[in-house]
């Protein structure tokens, strides 16, 4: 079992939709988590961290089930420019700090 | 200017051969790390180094070494190049400025595309 497990899609929705992608993550000490979003044949960039408390960055919003061990990420109004890869990122707690374990992806395509 | 780069961007070479990619950064972070990515896999982690003086394997090391050369420098060998190890490899960086947690922001250089025929 991967320790991070995304659904690849794509996910096709058209602007203005609502679309949720989970991730699930394999040790259940893990402490950090976090979005990073790629762009096609660029570099991942940090979208938002991900809180017990659950955030908001406008029109994201970043979510944690630690029961369950999986995180979320919701977009509101998808916009075209929100096409991208998103990588579910965790932390592990036994590594010795910034040492990050990355899920596949999964690849979101907003369309006209 | 980019705040971490990497060189070269793209390089096509033949098995057997060795090959060194560079990351360098201006960001003035003590952490760098070197990734690969592969279609469905995700960026699995081979080298990081914590300081100049500290370098460790990662998940996937075997055919891999570097060198941190200094602080703002981190540079990956291959070897004897092979075809498995044709990938986008990625150079990292971070600091200890996050907030909510032990872990940092990494910040990533624009990859290089590898090419092993």
């Amino acid at each position: 079992r991967k320790e991070v497990e995304q659904d690849p899609g794509p996910f096709n929705v058209p602007e203005g939709a609502t679309v949720a992608f989970n991730c699930t993550y394999s040790n259940s000490a893990s402490q950090s988590f976090f979005w990073y979003r790629q762009d096609c044949r660029k570099e991942p960039k940090l979208l938002m961290s991900v809180y017990s408390s659950g955030n908001e960055d406008g029109r994201f919003t970043a979510q944690l089930n630690r029961a369950s061990q999986y995180i979320s990420l919701l977009i509101r109004d998808s916009k075209l420019s929100d096409s991208a890869t998103y990588l579910c990122v965790v932390n592990p707690v036994n590594n010795a700090g910034n040492m990050l374990t990355f899920g596949g992806g999964t690849r979101l395509m907003v369309k006209p | 200017d980019a705040d971490v780069t990497q060189t070269p961007r793209n390089r096509i070479t033949k098995t057997g051969k060795r090959i060194m990619l560079e990351c360098s950064q201006t960001k003035g972070h003590d952490r760098m790390y070197w990734y690969r990515q592969d279609p469905g896999l995700g960026l699995r982690l081979i080298y990081y180094s914590f300081d100049v003086k500290d370098i460790n394997k990662g998940e996937i090391s075997d055919g891999y070494s570097v060198s941190r050369q200094a602080q703002a420098k981190f540079s990956l060998s291959l070897e004897s190049a092979i075809p498995n190890q044709t990938a986008l490899y990625f150079c990292a960086t971070s600091d200890r400025v996050g907030k909510g947690g032990n872990t940092d922001t990494q910040y990533f250089g624009p990859g290089t595309r590898l090419t092993v025929l």
